[in-house]
């Protein structure tokens, strides 16, 4: 079964911290890999795509890292700030029958304090 | 959000009563899609279109109905044969194909059923 899931579910850390969150799927066949930046009540925003060859994505203070061989990315934040609070949704895009499917993880939800 | 505007933002409506969600885009974006967000959950696909006049059902699609006449346009109804129609509703419509494709979400739509 196609499943991305995400940890952990929630994390608080103080402003100025670093994070790292973890996204395993077992996805096949795999495309690609977004990891998507949620407000609440709002949609989601891609930060960062990753193929099967790369392992590594920068997008400012956002990282991406993917090792296809043991199907596990990880999104690294780097000096947060307030405004990173959000939930961060890992989705896997697997083509099948001629159809661009999506299948999203649950999303960890991070909230930065002062 | 990029050129994909949902309404209203907040529907609250009675039991048994149907209700439509509207969904516009002005990227001349070919597909849409309609996904359902619960708390704990990831998005779930409802309905989606490829082309104008023709829609496919998604994962999620028992209790709602679309209509595609329009490029621009993909409103959704949530029927009363919903059995939890309480929830976040997300459209989104996409470009691209290979590593190219990426979609792009709407602000939402929270519908109240009680």
């Amino acid at each position: 079964k196609n499943q991305v899931e995400q940890s952990p579910q929630s994390l608080i850390i103080l402003e100025g911290k670093n994070c790292t969150l973890q996204c395993n799927y077992t996805v096949s066949p795999f495309s690609n890999l977004r990891w998507y930046k949620q407000d609440t009540g709002r949609g989601p925003v891609s930060l960062t795509i990753m193929t099967f060859s790369e392992n590594t994505k920068s997008n400012g203070r956002y990282t991406a890292t993917l090792d296809a061989d043991t199907k596990q990315s990880s999104l690294h934040i780097t000096a947060s700030q307030l405004s990173d609070s959000a939930s961060y949704i890992c989705v896997v895009r697997s083509p099948s029958g001629g159809y661009n499917k999506l299948i999203f993880g649950a999303g960890t939800r991070l909230a930065v304090h002062p | 959000d990029g050129g994909i505007t949902q309404s209203p933002k907040y529907l609250f409506r009675k039991e048994g009563q149907n209700v439509t969600l509207s969904c516009e885009q002005n990227l001349n974006h070919d597909a849409m899609y309609w996904y359902r967000q619960d708390p704990g959950q990831g998005l779930r696909l409802i309905y989606y279109s490829q082309i104008v006049n023709d829609f496919q059902k998604g994962d999620i699609a028992e209790g709602y109905s679309v209509s595609r006449e329009k490029k621009e346009s993909f409103p959704l109804t949530v029927t009363s044969a919903q059995k939890n129609p309480t929830a976040f509703y997300l459209c989104a419509s996409s470009i691209g194909t290979g590593t190219s494709y990426e979609q792009y979400f709407g602000p939402g739509t929270r519908l109240t059923v009680t």
